[in-house]
């Protein structure tokens, strides 16, 4: 089955700069790559996702980039707020209504 | 994206007991999903409810220890029976959004369950 990579486990960044989270996949056939947002005490939120025929997707200050050759993707985050600390999860799917493999999270701080 | 919610939020559960998790979707989905999430981990699929067939449950999960029912398409409860310590996690419900083939996926609140 397919097996799906996360790092760093913990991040930490000064307010405003940069934050990058990067998960590698082992099934080459996995064509969907979500990426979520959970923060303290509440469920997993949808920020951001890329299908395998796209190379980059962005949206406001967070971005997700996916090279299929390398079988990595990874999350962008510019420009970050105190209000981005949370743990985020990867995760890829195969196919339709197939099920997701989840990374083992990032928790990042934000510092102001 | 479709509004899910969970009920409890959260309880507190003497070992040996069974607590009946429920969730509601505000919209009718095909696939409901039911995962565990134990304390700093990342998320474990339990089961996959569709409306109309059995759950298919996953690797290390079975029916009598976690019962599922999916009696229509915008509800679902999952039931943790005869609970240990080892139970305490967080349980979350996920709905494929609307049924489209290239769904996405959204999560509810979550339970939050301590078992003592």
């Amino acid at each position: 089955g397919e097996n799906v990579e996360q790092h760093p486990s913990t991040l930490s960044v000064q307010e405003g700069d940069s934050a990058v989270i990067k998960c590698t996949y082992s099934d080459s056939a996995s064509n969907y790559f979500p990426w979520y947002k959970q923060e303290l005490g509440k469920g997993p939120q949808l920020i951001i996702d890329i299908r395998s025929n796209v190379g980059e997707k962005k949206d406001q200050r967070i971005a997700v980039t996916l090279n299929k050759t390398a079988k990595h993707f990874s999350l962008h985050i510019t420009e970050t707020q105190p209000e981005d600390s949370a743990v985020y999860f990867c995760a890829a799917r195969r196919g339709n209504f197939n099920k997701f493999y989840f990374g083992s999270g990032t928790k990042l701080n934000v510092k102001p | 994206s479709a509004v899910i919610s969970q009920k409890p939020s959260r309880d507190i559960c003497q070992r040996g007991t069974s607590l009946t998790i429920q969730c509601q979707v505000d919209s009718q989905v095909t696939m409901m999903f039911w995962y565990r999430q134990q304390p700093g981990q990342s998320l474990t699929l339990i089961a996959t409810a569709n409306q109309g067939s059995e759950a298919t449950y996953e690797s290390g999960f079975v029916i009598d220890k976690f019962p599922i029912s999916r009696p229509n398409l915008t509800f679902s409860t999952l039931t943790v029976s005869n609970m240990s310590p080892e139970d305490s996690s967080i349980y979350l419900c996920s709905v494929g959004a609307l049924g489209r083939a290239d769904n996405e996926q959204f999560f509810g609140p979550g339970t939050r369950l301590t078992v003592l």
